[in-house]
């Protein structure tokens, strides 16, 4: 149990365009996730967290106009990268925590979306 | 501050025994993670403390000291799979989860 998907695995774009990522509990609701950014040989670097139904909370230095975040249902979450530059190529990971009330800390995480701008 | 201290690379033989450490010192304490990330791929849960002692699970082992803020993630038997990183983390007060920067660690055979 507890599985998270993302989609795409990878993607490659041009400089300025948009691209979504999908993330997605297959078998458990996620009252919360979480979207991670981790450079090569970094950890990872949490940039926002989303409620379903609420607006997602960022963290410092993450610019919400360019890092979109949905977060319409409870197994459904989407980062829109907007005007992606190169400085935005990074692994992108999703992570979901179950409603049930004690597991809130845990997180499962999704495989990962690796973007690459060109 | 919060912070998390890890060794940032560790080496070890295939077969032998190695202990992770992790201190940290953050506002509040909700519970201490380990997790595994193989390069390339997103982490997977290894353990959960939130209670002093020694949580065994197979061959990993995670160990928790609240008052002196460490803990250490045991790993025996390594097999040639076990190289990856492996992150601590903790949950503040504000239930805000601190990340350390990983421990990569070379398994040899």
């Amino acid at each position: 149990g507890a599985v998270v998907s993302q989609h795409p695995s990878w993607v490659i774009c041009k400089s300025g365009t948009s691209v979504k990522i999908e993330c997605r509990s297959l078998d458990f609701q996620a009252t919360t996730m979480f979207w991670y950014r981790q450079f090569p040989k970094q950890s990872l670097m949490l940039m926002a967290t989303s409620n379903e139904g609420s607006k997602a909370t960022y963290e410092q230095g993450v610019e919400k106009d360019k890092f979109l975040i949905n977060h319409a249902s409870l197994t459904l979450s989407t980062l829109t990268v907007t005007s992606a530059h190169p400085e935005d190529s990074s692994f992108y990971i999703c992570s979901a925590s179950p409603l049930l009330a004690g597991d809130y800390y845990e997180q499962y995480f999704g495989p990962g979306t690796r973007l690459t701008v060109t | 501050g919060q912070n998390i201290d890890q060794p940032t690379e560790m080496t070890a033989t295939e077969g032998a025994i190695v202990q992770i450490n992790c201190t940290y010192q953050t506002s509040g304490f909700n519970g201490l993670f380990w997790y595994q990330q193989h390069a390339g791929e997103a982490p997977t849960f290894l353990s959960y403390n939130v209670l002093d002692g020694l949580e065994e699970k197979g061959r990993f082992s995670s160990f928790l000291s609240r008052s002196k803020g460490y803990s250490y993630l045991l790993l025996k038997e390594l097999q040639m799979k076990d190289s990856a990183s492996y992150l601590c983390a903790v949950i503040d007060s504000n239930y805000q989860l601190i990340w350390g920067a990983g421990t990569k660690l070379i398994i040899k055979p």
